[in-house]
């Protein structure tokens, strides 16, 4: 069965820290996707990726950063983590071929900064 | 741009009773993909169904029926009898062509009580 897996179901860190959300995926799908929930406002795009060592900037990137070393890994990186970024965060993949392809979420991570 | 909306934050039904979510989306773009998908208490993102622009079927997969009206930029879900398992977040997302990333509604919290 195909898997999107994040390493972490729950985190808890301190204003300041810097933290690593790590996300795998099986399938070998090109693109990968950084989101966060948040209650009333939906799923927001962080960060995406087409290729490995490849980056785009989604809607809300201020404060976090990416890296793709490899093709089945994708990390979120908080570089100094604030109370504001408390929140879920979700990782997807797709294949290459299109917009339209269907994403494959992983369970999520809920971080918390205190 | 792109924009998904979905009106209905919160709605709450029996069991066995009909729901419809209602999806409202904005685009200039000739070709795109509507999605929905479903989050239930377990936090991981299951896609349901994809359509594209042209292809105004509607879908009927069992207890889910999706509606599709391009005059009115609008991809109602509907579930009939609904079910405790039901309980869920969904939501619908939008795609244009080309590679680009999914723009997803704020989502609607159903519950079904039994």
């Amino acid at each position: 069965d195909v898997k999107v897996t994040q390493s972490s179901r729950y985190l808890v860190k301190r204003t300041g820290e810097k933290v690593f959300l790590e996300c795998v995926q099986d399938m070998d799908h090109e693109n990968m996707f950084w989101y966060r929930q948040d209650p009333g406002l939906g799923l927001r795009l962080i960060y995406f990726s087409y290729d490995v060592k490849m980056k785009e900037k989604g809607d809300i990137p201020e404060g976090y950063s990416v890296s793709r070393e490899k093709k089945e890994r994708f990390s979120l990186i908080l570089e100094s983590a604030s109370t504001n970024q408390t929140s879920m965060y979700l990782c997807a993949s797709s294949t290459g071929a299109g917009g339209w392809e269907k994403l494959f979420f992983g369970s999520g991570t809920q971080l918390s900064v205190l | 741009a792109q924009k998904v909306t979905q009106a209905q934050t919160e709605i709450s039904v029996v069991e066995k009773e009909d729901v419809t979510l209602d999806c409202v989306y904005e685009t200039r773009d000739t070709t795109y993909y509507l999605f929905w998908y479903k989050q239930p208490p377990s936090g991981e993102l299951v896609f349901l169904i994809r359509r594209n622009s042209f292809d105004e079927q509607n879908e009927i997969s069992g207890r889910y029926s999706w509606n599709f009206q391009k005059s009115t930029s609008s991809f109602n879900f509907t579930i009939t009898a609904s079910q405790v398992v039901d309980s869920a977040v969904y939501f619908c997302a939008l795609s244009t062509r080309g590679n680009t990333p999914l723009v997803f509604g704020k989502g609607t919290r159903l519950s079904v009580i039994a």
